[in-house]
């Protein structure tokens, strides 16, 4: 059984770092082809895909954001780590982070309950 | 960027009835594309992948269709746990892999 939980702040101040953990379960990152991503989702908008590491520590980041993320990953801790920079009022969101079954053309088919941060001084 | 223009943005519909939405991407995604269920204050569920896969343990109610920029997805007998958001998602080549705007199902 696959899961998946976020961790981190609920709360961060504007130009501040935010640093979130997903520490997940039920496959290993290590396996060829999987992969975990981080998705984000303001309050009453859609979902916006941010990054998404692979298991041979390839990573893709969304081009509006790429200069302000980072992912990482701890395989011996099934953990991965996003980092965001420079944090802004509308960087407000419900963040998720999701299990990819595959490389090619990956999609999320598990998903972590979503931690909500707030971005405010 | 891939646009995914995701339409209606919200419908009502009674119990029973046939749902249809649709999603329709910039450039030709080919069957990279898949449709997920949200409720108030959950995680997104996956319904369909590549474009008409049913995710295992999804009601067969639940179906999608197309290919190249024009998609559809449809609930067959809309049932009152089927209240949501649904979303579409294109995951062609390139990042990023961007979502449409949602779909609100209510009932009538």
């Amino acid at each position: 059984q696959i899961t998946l939980k976020e961790s981190g702040p609920t709360l961060v101040k504007p130009t501040q770092t935010l640093t979130l953990t997903c520490t997940f379960s039920g496959f290993s990152l290590s396996t060829s082809g999987v992969g975990v991503g981080w998705i984000r989702q303001p309050p009453g908008k859609a979902l916006e895909w941010l990054a998404l590491i692979y298991w041979d520590d390839d990573k893709r980041y969304s081009p509006s954001l790429k200069s302000r993320l980072t992912i990482t990953k701890d395989t011996s801790k099934n953990q991965v780590v996003l980092t965001m920079t420079n944090m802004d009022p509308v960087d407000t969101a419900t963040y998720y982070c999701a299990h990819s079954p595959r490389a090619a053309r990956p999609y999320f088919d598990y998903w972590g309950q979503g931690t909500l941060v707030t971005v405010s001084s | 960027d891939i646009q995914m223009t995701q339409s209606p943005s919200s419908l009502s519909a009674s119990v029973g009835d046939r749902v249809t939405i649709t999603c329709q991407a910039s450039q030709d995604i080919s069957n990279y594309l898949n449709w997920y269920q949200q409720k108030p204050g959950k995680a997104p569920k996956l319904l369909i992948y590549d474009a008409s896969n049913l995710e295992t343990g999804v009601p067969s109610r639940f179906s999608g269709s197309g290919s190249g920029t024009d998609f559809t997805f449809t609930i067959s007998s809309l049932q009152p746990e089927d209240i949501a958001t649904y979303y579409c998602q294109q995951y062609d080549n390139l990042p990023p892999w961007t979502f449409g705007q949602g779909t609100k199902v209510e009932i009538k």
